[in-house]
């Protein structure tokens, strides 16, 4: 079963660029979350999608935005980058198991604006 | 507000030897789930382990096992035998409220496993 992918793994843009990054979950699961890493704040959570809704979100700007399509695949757009969203971008594909969600990350996207 | 606390940033220990990495959380849920992440410099994050709350019996998965302290709200992670692959930045994680999949996340622990 192929993992959780996500395109591309690396990206450079320049401030007051958008940027839109990809990623297709595992096959079968219809959750797909996106984390913005980065050392100083590590792990922060953006949003989540199921079955293409929105479900959560995290607290970042109107800046960054996302969407599920009908087959789980998550896009998210950042528009007029800033300095401050070089991040590597992670994504995570869910499944409940027993009442138990395992999420499983993609390799990330390694944003660097500059 | 679910908070994940992990106060070592960085710890080092000898290849065979066992270490030991701390984790508290605050949750007002009764019936959760926690859970380690590994991530190698690959960038790729890795389930190490999980453990529901509601098992006295704490996990294990060959040489990783957890030390589930539900009262002090502590989460542990033993490595035994510990390898040179074991080197990386290791998360504690557990579920947000409120039926979403959303994972809270401590800062890490960055792990060197020394020849």
């Amino acid at each position: 079963k192929a993992g959780v992918t996500q395109t591309p793994r690396y990206l450079i843009k320049t401030r007051g660029q958008q940027v839109t990054l990809s990623c297709s979950p595992i096959s079968g699961h219809r959750s797909v979350s996106w984390y913005q890493q980065t050392p100083g704040q590590g792990l922060q959570f953006l949003f989540e999608y199921f079955s293409e809704t929105q479900r959560n979100k995290g607290n970042f700007p109107g800046r960054f935005s996302g969407r599920q399509f009908s087959n789980s695949r998550s896009e998210m757009n950042v528009s007029t980058l800033e300095l401050g969203d070089s991040a590597l971008y992670l994504c995570a594909s869910s499944l409940v198991v027993g009442g138990i969600t395992e999420a499983f990350f993609g390799q990330g996207t390694r944003l660097t604006v500059v | 507000a679910q908070t994940v606390t992990q106060s070592q940033p960085e710890m080092s220990v000898q290849e065979a030897e066992t270490v030991t990495l701390s984790c508290t959380y605050d949750t007002s849920e009764s019936n959760y789930y926690l859970f380690w992440y590994k991530q190698p410099p690959s960038r790729q994050m890795i389930l190490v382990i999980r453990q529901e709350a509601y098992k006295q019996q704490n996990a294990t998965e060959n040489r990783f096992s957890v030390n589930f302290q539900k009262a002090a709200k502590s989460f542990s992670l033993k490595i035994s035998d510990s390898q040179l692959g074991d080197t990386a930045m290791y998360f504690c994680a557990f579920p947000a409220q409120g039926g979403s999949e959303k994972l809270v996340f401590g800062k890490g622990t960055k792990l060197t496993v020394n020849p």
